[in-house]
């Protein structure tokens, strides 16, 4: 079945770039009535979309986020990847990357996540 | 944008009990974009239910969800002891934008 792993930095300091990797596996991330989501949860506390992708390239930002978020997919990878610039301590929590039904707009797989800290 | 709100903030219950949860939009969502999801401590979330009503794949038929326009509603017809955990609602709308609730907390009485 497939299963999603999120990677990459633990830790990155204030005002730099946090960048992280969706790693698909057993499917193809072009298969299927489905686009791709991060999504982040401060310790304790409730669940924030940051954006979506399909797999054609096109993307869709969390208003809140817009300015600093860019979504990326690389099909022949079967991944995709978030950065987020100018980051802040407000930004520490935990990712996790999703794969959504198209048609219900629900969050059906999710990835473990994986903490982000920013600090210096 | 549309808030969601859920209720009670935490439901302490005992297993074997029923547990209604639940969910109230700021303005009326289509039943199609209306998710529930269950966490417990230390894991990703989980896809309960979709379009309101519809169990995802491996659900429990203990599951159900109902409700439209802007009230929803998650029912645990009899809790077992895995089902302590923290339930969020989550819609899909316009714009797009996804947006949860702050959750619901079922913890043992």
């Amino acid at each position: 079945q497939v299963q999603l792993q999120e990677s990459g930095p633990g830790l990155v300091k204030p005002s730099q770039t946090l960048s992280l990797t969706c790693t698909v596996s057993g499917g193809s991330i072009s298969a299927g009535s489905y686009y791709w989501s991060w999504i982040r949860q401060p310790a304790g506390k409730g669940l924030e979309w940051i954006g979506r992708i399909y797999t054609s390239g096109t993307t869709n930002y969390n208003p809140s986020l817009k300015s600093r978020v860019t979504i990326s997919v690389d099909t022949s990878k079967n991944q995709f990847s978030l950065k987020l610039n100018s980051v802040t301590a407000a930004d520490t929590a935990v990712y996790y990357c999703a794969r959504v039904i198209w048609v219900h707009g629900a969050f059906e797989i999710w990835g473990q996540g994986t903490m982000v800290t920013v600090s210096s | 944008e549309i808030v969601l709100t859920q209720s009670p903030g935490t439901l302490s219950l005992s297993p074997g009990e029923r547990a209604t949860l639940s969910c109230r939009a700021s303005q009326s969502v289509s039943s199609s974009y209306l998710a529930w999801y269950q966490q417990k401590p230390g894991q990703a979330p989980r896809l309960l239910i979709y379009g309101a009503s519809s169990r995802a794949t491996g659900i429990p038929d203990r599951f159900s969800g109902s409700g439209s326009g802007t009230d929803f509603t998650l029912t645990i017809s009899r809790l077992e002891p895995e089902d302590f955990a923290v339930y969020y609602c989550q819609q899909y709308g316009t714009s797009p934008s996804f947006t949860f609730g702050p959750g619901t907390k079922v913890d043992i009485k």
